[in-house]
C-alpha cells in the first residue's frame, strides 16, 4: 500500500540528548513536510523540502535539523538546542504540479516525542 | 502574509445535529483551499478541497462551498455521527506550502 510511515509513534528522550524522528514515503512525492503540533493548537511548519538535498527552513526551524539524501526519506533531527521539544511530530509529502505549485499534503500517523 | 481563521471550539452537539465550523481567510488572488481531519492520536487527513471560487468541495456527507465574495470556506454537515468527533483544519495554500488555521474541535454525544 502506498503511503507515509513515522517512526516511532512513541519516542521518549532526556534532555540534552538529539534525537531522529523518520519519515518514509512510497508515493512518488517529490515535496516533504515536517510539522509540529503541541495540545490545542494548530500545526507549524518546521522544514520542508520540494527536491532531493534540498530543504528551506519553516516557522519554527531553531533547534532542529533535517537531511534530504532520497526521494522517499526526510528524518528530522531534534537538537538538544530546541528549548521545548516534547511535541507530537507529523510528516507530510506532496506532488509538485508543474506550473500551479503543490497539490494537496498527506500525512504520515505522527510520532509523540517526550523529554523527561 | 496569507492567514486562516477558524471558529474556537469546542463545537458540541448530539447526533444527528447540522453542523457548521466557520473558516475565512486573508490572501491574494484565489488560492487552493482544503479542509482536513484528524482523529485522535493520528495523523492530519484531506476531507474535501476547492480549487477555484464557487466550487463545491464535498466528502463523507461534508461539504464546503469557496466564497471569493466573503472569503469563506465553511464546512457544513447536514447530520453529525459520533464518529465525526474529530479536529477540523482549514488550509490554504500559499506559494510552496500550507497554512493551516488553529483547528475546531468537534464533539458529538449520543
Amino acid at each position: 500500500d502506498g503511503g507515509i510511515t513515522q517512526s516511532p509513534k512513541y519516542l521518549f528522550r532526556k534532555e540534552g540528548q538529539n534525537v531522529t524522528l523518520s519519515c518514509e514515503q512510497n508515493l512518488n512525492h517529490d515535496a516533504m513536510y515536517w510539522y509540529r503540533q503541541d495540545p490545542g493548537q494548530g500545526l507549524r511548519l518546521i522544514y520542508y523540502s520540494q527536491i532531493v538535498n534540498d530543504f528551506q527552513k519553516g516557522d519554527i526551524a531553531e533547534g532542529y535539523s533535517v537531511s534530504r539524501e532520497k526521494k522517499e526519506s526526510f528524518p528530522l533531527t531534534v537538537t538538544s538546542a530546541q528549548k521545548n521539544p516534547t511535541a507530537f511530530y507529523l510528516c507530510a509529502s506532496s506532488m509538485v504540479m508543474s506550473g500551479t505549485g503543490i497539490n494537496e499534503q498527506f500525512f504520515g500517523p505522527g510520532t509523540r516525542l517526550t523529554v523527561l | 502574509g496569507n492567514s486562516v481563521t477558524q471558529m474556537e471550539g469546542p463545537v458540541t452537539l448530539s447526533e444527528e445535529a447540522f453542523l457548521t465550523i466557520n473558516c475565512t481567510y486573508t490572501a491574494t488572488g484565489y488560492p487552493s483551499l482544503f479542509w482536513y481531519v484528524q482523529y485522535p492520536g493520528e495523523g492530519l487527513q484531506l476531507l474535501l478541497k476547492a480549487t477555484k471560487a464557487d466550487d463545491k468541495g464535498s466528502n463523507k456527507g461534508f461539504e464546503a462551498t469557496y466564497r471569493k465574495e466573503t472569503t469563506s470556506f465553511h464546512l457544513e454537515k447536514g447530520s453529525v455521527q459520533v464518529s465525526d468527533s474529530a479536529v477540523y483544519f482549514c488550509a490554504l495554500i500559499e506559494t510552496d506550502k500550507l497554512i493551516f488555521g488553529t483547528g475546531t474541535r468537534l464533539q458529538v454525544f449520543p
